[in-house]
């Protein structure tokens, strides 16, 4: 299957700083997704990408579609403790039928 | 509904018993898809339906995985003769349809199933 590259896989921030991801692949795609998954709980969609250069925004989060359609930016501004959990990239390829998923971002937050 | 129902939350099986984990997807959703997440936080990809059809199923072990999506029933994802590596949390998502398949999907809390 495709192989998504999703990096750093943990970060530990102090509450109030900036975060960034990010999600790469070698092959082309036509949609990402961002999601939250909190502990026992599913993914919870956060951004729907579907345009090469899109800059998306939802409350603190920004991401962006890359523009060589390779990859894909997560931002979180101002971090709060409740942004802890595990971030996940999903992207779609043209000729594909189903999402990849990145091996997620686990996100600690220190008050 | 307007949520994705999994149910059971939890199973716990005995290794060559069978189970049987449901999943009712979002109202008006014509897409779902099953997915396993073991100890490495990987999602993978199991098999998906259009309504009642197969979509694609590249990702199921024939060998012991079916799984149905049947008229006015919940979806359901069966293993017979469990294995002890079978354990994982099985999520299902569901979407709409759309064109080509990449509209976002939903996710259900998933199911946690043990084998023991």
């Amino acid at each position: 299957g495709q192989q998504l590259n999703q990096s750093p896989q943990s970060m530990f921030i102090q509450e109030g700083e900036d975060v960034s991801m990010n999600c790469t692949s070698s092959s082309i795609f036509n949609t990402w997704l961002w999601y939250k998954q909190d502990p026992g709980e599913g993914p919870v969609l956060l951004i729907a990408l579907y345009k090469a250069g899109e800059l998306t925004s939802n409350g603190r989060l920004t991401a962006q579609f890359g523009i060589t359609r390779k990859d894909s930016f997560l931002n979180i501004s101002a971090s709060i403790p409740s942004d802890v959990g595990i971030y996940f990239c999903a992207g779609l390829t043209f000729t594909g039928n189903q999402f990849y998923f990145g091996t997620g971002t686990s996100l600690t937050v220190i008050p | 509904g307007e949520e994705v129902a999994q149910t059971p939350k939890h199973l716990v099986r005995g290794e060559g018993q069978k189970a049987k984990l449901y999943c009712a997807p979002i109202k008006g959703h014509s897409y779902v898809f099953w997915y396993q997440q073991v100890l490495k936080n990987e999602f993978k990809f199991l098999i998906s339906f259009q309504n009642e059809n197969v979509f694609d199923e590249t990702g199921m072990p024939k060998e012991r995985f079916s799984a149905k999506c049947l008229p006015n029933s919940p979806c359901s994802l069966e293993i017979q003769a469990t294995k002890l590596e079978d354990s994982a949390v099985y999520f299902c998502a569901s979407s709409r349809l759309q064109g080509r398949s990449n509209q976002p999907q939903h996710f259900g809390d998933g199911t946690r199933l043990s084998i023991l």
